[in-house]
């Protein structure tokens, strides 16, 4: 079975610009989560959407959003670029977060954004 | 609020050595799950292990097992017979169940292994 799949794998942007960021997660798989990963912050967890709706959203401004499709894949876009905005973004897909064993996350690759 | 904290910043053990990551976790849900998570310096996250909140035996995977001390909130990653493979960023992450899927992540303890 293919594991969580992002794309683009790196991304040079210029602030102010907006970038799209997209996530295919593993088949069979309903929710997808995302995370901002800085060297300063860690790991920050930015939105979660199951059945294409947000169910839980972190501390970050409006700038980020995200989108959840029919086949669950999803995207998440940050608009107004800024130089703080540059870090590893993570996609995790699991099969069912309500389930008993409150269902393990599996991470993609990541996307490195550089934000000049 | 929940929260995460590994007091190891980074570790070194030799080569078929044992380790053990240190991880404390606070919340005030009942029901939660623990994870840990290696990260190589290619940035992927890789899934080792997972304990709920209500298991009553601590969890093994492998060379990993969790020491879970749940009074103390304690959950600590221990890898038996260290191999070089296994330098890398290491994570404890918490889930409460009413968070859905949302997950904390600890600052990460940085593993060396030495040949």
């Amino acid at each position: 079975k293919a594991g969580v799949t992002q794309t683009p794998r790196y991304l040079i942007k210029t602030r102010g610009q907006q970038v799209t960021l997209s996530c295919s997660p593993i088949s069979g798989h309903r929710s997808v989560s995302w995370y901002q990963q800085t060297p300063g912050q860690g790991l920050q967890f930015l939105f979660e959407y199951f059945s294409e709706t947000q169910r839980n959203k972190g501390n970050f401004p409006g700038r980020f959003s995200g989108r959840q499709f029919s086949n669950s894949r999803s995207e998440m876009n940050v608009s107004t670029l800024e130089l703080g905005d540059s870090a590893l973004y993570l996609c995790a897909s699991s099969l069912d977060p309500t389930g008993q064993r409150g269902e393990t996350q599996y991470f993609g690759p990541g996307t490195r954004l550089l934000v000049l | 609020a929940q929260k995460i904290t590994q007091t190891q910043p980074g570790m070194f053990v030799q080569e078929k050595e044992a380790v053990t990551l240190d991880c404390t976790y606070d919340t005030s849900d009942p029901s939660y799950g623990l994870f840990w998570y290696k990260q190589p310096s290619s940035g992927e996250m890789i899934f080792l292990i997972y304990q709920g909140s209500y298991d009553q035996q601590n969890a093994t995977e492998g060379r990993y097992s969790l020491n879970f001390q749940k009074a103390r909130k304690s959950a600590n990653l221990v890898i038996s017979a260290s191999q070089l493979g296994d330098s890398a960023m290491y994570f404890c992450a918490m889930k409460e169940k009413t968070s859905y899927d949302k997950v904390i992540f600890g600052p990460g303890t940085s593993l060396s292994v030495i040949p």
